[in-house]
């Protein structure tokens, strides 16, 4: 079956601690897998969509990476403003869409 | 632009009630979809559209669920004799579906939370 899972459930880092967050999925035909942050309250905001392994893309402190099995999201030199709730969720060829339980980064000024 | 807009925002309703959420998507956006968010868990797909073909329904958790999307463009989801476990936020999200590739990027409103009592 289809799944994504994201590691850690969360995360604390010191204002500037650069760190990682992992996505491991397991999709029959992967076709996009996208990254998301979502705030309290609110519905989740795009990030990144990456359809191939290799594949890099960046906004800000953000940088999103993707390989045939894992996604990671590093964020360098984080700043109090990046605390939310990132999610990860793959699409796959049969046109279904699996979101993670996402990963609550907390950045400590 | 303006972005995908839901209503109302917050619902309480009490076991057995029905209940209506609506969704106006991002103005030429042809796919539409509907997903359920409960404390602590990951998003649940319920619902999707896309242009005038008929919805996959296949997220749907039960026979009380019930959505519609009229003109290819607003959607309202339907929820019948409600129950203390449907309590969640409801999420509805839009895309363009430009390219004709499965995995267009989506954009999400903020959501109708849903207490039932």
């Amino acid at each position: 079956e289809d799944q994504v899972t994201q590691s850690p459930e969360a995360l604390r880092l010191q204002e500037g601690e650069s760190s990682s967050l992992n996505c491991s999925y397991t999709v029959s035909g992967l076709r996009g897998l996208f990254w998301y942050r979502q705030d309290p309250g609110k519905g989740p905001e795009f990030l990144f969509t990456l359809y191939s392994a290799g594949e890099e893309k960046e906004k800000e402190r953000l940088k999103a990476t993707l390989t045939k099995k894992e996604s990671f999201l590093h964020i360098t030199a984080p700043k109090p403003e990046d605390s939310a709730t990132y999610l990860c969720a793959s699409s796959n060829t049969g046109n279904q869409f699996y979101f993670g339980t996402g990963t609550s980064l907390t950045v400590i000024p | 632009g303006a972005g995908v807009s839901q209503s109302p925002s917050n619902k309480v309703t009490e076991k057995g009630k029905d209940v209506e959420l609506r969704c106006d998507p991002i103005s030429g956006h042809t796919a539409l979809y509907w997903y359920r968010q409960s404390l602590g868990q990951g998003l649940e797909f319920l619902i999707y559209f896309q242009g005038n073909s008929a919805p996959d329904k296949s997220g749907l958790p039960s026979d009380r669920f019930s959505a519609e999307r009229t003109g290819g463009s607003v959607s309202t989801l339907t929820i019948q004799r409600t129950q203390q476990e449907d309590s969640a936020v409801y999420l509805c999200a839009s895309s363009p579906r430009t390219s004709g590739r499965w995995g267009e990027t989506q954009y999400f409103g903020p959501g109708t939370r849903l207490l039932v009592l």
